[in-house]
């Protein structure tokens, strides 16, 4: 049973505009929710989090918002740019504890 | 420099063969994990611990087994039991919320 979906295996962008990459989890349960970027081969690196008592946090050109009504979550690039290139997943955890549920992934591509 | 490590990055084993991933950090933490990474599968949670000497199954655990002798590391046996083995493995370390991942090791079993 996958508690935590990415319904899109795959984004392709343009250099410039947004990269919107989407989630949704079941378990409600979940107060914790997390983005990672990954490159073929390396270990996941964090990019973003929010808390369920909040329903958007920015960092830079990241923004992550949180729908927990419909249990969905979705993570906004702008501007994109092609070092954006990456598998994103999106993680989730419950009760302050560490273990995290991922999601299956979305390639994204931001192309010139 | 603190961090965690992984060893080696790539690994090659013959199907039948008990194989051995290391997980090393000096970070302090007490909580470390193991996931594997199949293409359009995400991550998923095989072992976990949460301090020495103990640890629990994840969602995938059948065909692996680990041991938490020291809380710096958390090595994974890929058994021959383990009828898929041959994925991406990514060791994780946490504490208070913060979650480091290694570098991983792609581990081929032919």
């Amino acid at each position: 049973d996958q508690q935590v979906k990415q319904n899109s295996p795959s984004l392709s962008v343009q250099e410039g505009r947004i990269s919107i990459l989407n989630c949704d989890y079941t378990n409600s349960m979940f107060d914790y929710f997390l983005w990672y970027k990954k490159y073929p081969a390396e270990g996941p690196t964090f990019l973003i989090s929010i808390s369920s008592i909040k329903d958007k946090n920015e960092d830079g050109r990241f923004t992550v918002f949180l729908n927990k009504s419909a249990k969905h979550l979705s993570l906004h690039i702008v501007p994109s740019q092609p070092g954006d290139s990456a598998v994103y997943f999106c993680a989730a955890k419950a009760g302050g504890g560490n273990k995290l549920t991922f999601g299956t992934g979305t390639q994204l591509k931001v192309e010139l | 420099d603190g961090g965690i490590t992984q060893s080696p990055k790539y690994l090659f084993r013959k199907e039948g063969q008990n194989v051995t991933l290391s997980c090393e950090q000096n970070l302090n933490h007490d909580a470390m994990y193991w996931y594997r990474q199949d293409p359009g599968q995400g991550l998923r949670l095989i072992y976990y611990s949460q301090i020495v000497n103990d640890f629990q199954k994840g969602d995938i655990a059948e065909g692996y087994s680990v041991s938490r002798e020291k809380k710096e590391s958390f090595p994974l046996t890929v058994t021959s039991a383990q009828k898929n083995p041959t994925a991406f493995y990514l060791c994780d370390s946490s504490i208070f919320g913060e979650q480091y991942f290694g570098p991983g090791t792609r581990l081929t079993v032919t």
